[in-house]
């Protein structure tokens, strides 16, 4: 079955940077991208871009331009993405989530999300 | 950027009642690439609907969409116990992906 695994909680200092991982199986990675998004205290849901698991293509939310870069290592079939120069506001759940890139075009999978807590 | 915006903020109904909740985008939906997701506390989004009006797999047909354009529409038409959640709508037709603020489904 599909399944999304992400790494552990993070606790950074304001100005740090963090990477989380996201590794995948059950199908096939080259096939889908991964996309990532995030929810803050009590906010909505907050998409910041995507890897395409084919190839190295990304796009991010301008919001995240210049602070965020997503990649993908095909031989573990794993996703990160790493948020730069981190700030109070930043403290969220980070998800990461495939999209059905043959069929809905949706995030049809999710990980069971990231705890980043930004605090000096 | 499209803003999605959820109405009503609160949802507060009995189990067997009917649910209808509201997405309404800033722009148009383009190809009506415009999904729908439950959230429960703790735990990730689940797509219950895409396209506007395909339910994703192992969906209960209680669910169902429709709309097209700037406006749509979530029913459920009968509460089940574990439909009380969140709500989310999200459109994909073009980038910034954007998600609307939700919709709480409380129990009355």
């Amino acid at each position: 079955q599909v399944q999304l695994v992400q790494s552990g909680a993070e606790v950074k200092k304001p100005g740090a940077s963090v990477k989380v991982s996201c590794k995948t199986s059950g199908y096939t990675f080259t096939n889908h991208a991964v996309h990532w998004v995030r929810q803050a205290p009590g906010q909505r849901l907050e998409w910041m871009g995507w890897v395409n698991g084919g190839n190295d293509g990304t796009d991010y939310s301008r919001k995240f331009q210049g602070r965020v870069t997503m990649t993908r290592d095909a031989s573990a079939s794993t996703v990160y993405m790493e948020l730069s120069s981190l700030r109070s506001e930043d403290t969220a759940v980070y998800f990461c989530s495939r999209v059905d890139s043959s069929g809905s075009y949706s995030h049809d999978y999710w990980g069971q999300g990231t705890l980043v807590t930004v605090s000096s | 950027e499209i803003v999605l915006t959820q109405s009503p903020g609160t949802l507060s109904l009995s189990p067997g009642e009917r649910a209808t909740l509201s997405c309404r985008a800033s722009q148009s939906v383009s190809r009506s690439y415009l999904g729908w997701y439950q959230q429960k506390p703790g735990q990730a989004p689940r797509l219950l609907i895409y396209g506007a009006s395909s339910r994703a797999t192992g969906i209960p047909d209680r669910f169902s969409g429709s709309g097209s354009g700037t406006d749509f529409t979530l029913t459920i038409s009968r509460l089940e116990p574990e439909d009380f959640a969140v709500y989310y709508c999200q459109q994909y037709g073009s980038s910034p992906r954007t998600f609307g603020q939700g919709t709480k489904v409380e129990i009355k």
